[in-house]
């Protein structure tokens, strides 16, 4: 079964700070990654993901990720943090040819301060 | 276009008692997931539907939840009887034909007293 691991439970940082948050998953065949965000209040929604291709794939506000298959990992990064990124990330997984549910981290609660 | 749409918001029930979640998902999204998402942890799969069939339900203890989606679209889950256990948030989630990405709803926080 697959699995997924954030390091980082929550992470405090001042505004534009450089941002990386770390997430590995255990699957030994192709997989999806995603990170997704949940600001208070809000529901889930879509940062960015990789399905194949260019490893770095880049998402919305700024959001950036690194896909390396031998590290098994697809950590997020971001140069500058603003105090509206304060929210929850998930990174997830999606094996199986992408048609099944996702399996997702435990998430890392990010305070941006100002 | 319009999200994924649960109900209620929000529900506090006693244990032992019942309890039941309403989802509809984008229209035309033939694949419907339930998650569970237990405070400070990520969401874990209940169920997963393909049209009103059942693609994955694993993890889903059926001694005590259900799910249907009888018309391959709405979908209601439902616990009966509620554990203090049970407290979290139900999300409901939506894809086309289950490619992703996968769109979420606002979620269902259950409290049980």
């Amino acid at each position: 079964a697959q699995s997924v691991s954030q390091h980082n439970h929550h992470v405090i940082l001042s505004e534009a700070a450089s941002l990386e948050l770390g997430c590995n998953y255990s699957y030994g065949g192709t997989v999806n990654l995603f990170w997704y965000v949940q600001y208070p209040g809000q529901h889930l929604q879509l940062l960015l993901k990789y399905f194949s291709g260019d490893p770095l794939v880049k998402g919305i506000k700024g959001f950036e990720a690194e896909f390396i298959k031998s590290k098994f990992s697809f950590n997020l990064r971001k140069p500058s943090v603003q105090w509206s990124d304060t929210a929850e990330y998930f990174c997830a997984v999606n094996a199986e040819a992408g048609r099944r549910a996702l399996t997702f981290g435990s998430g890392t609660r990010l305070q941006v301060q100002p | 276009e319009a999200g994924v749409a649960q109900s209620p918001r929000y529900k506090i029930i006693e244990k032992r008692q019942s309890v039941a979640f309403w989802c509809n998902p984008i229209s035309g999204h033939a694949t419907l997931y339930w998650y569970q998402q237990i405070l400070g942890q990520g969401p874990k799969l209940l169920i997963q539907f393909q049209n009103n069939g059942v693609v994955d339900d694993s993890q889903l203890p059926k001694d005590r939840f259900s799910a249907e989606r009888l018309k391959g679209v709405d979908s209601t889950l439902k616990i009966q009887p509620a554990k203090l256990e049970d407290s979290a948030v139900y999300l409901c989630a939506s894809s086309d034909r289950g490619l992703q990405p996968q769109h979420f709803g606002d979620g269902t926080r259950l409290s049980i007293l």
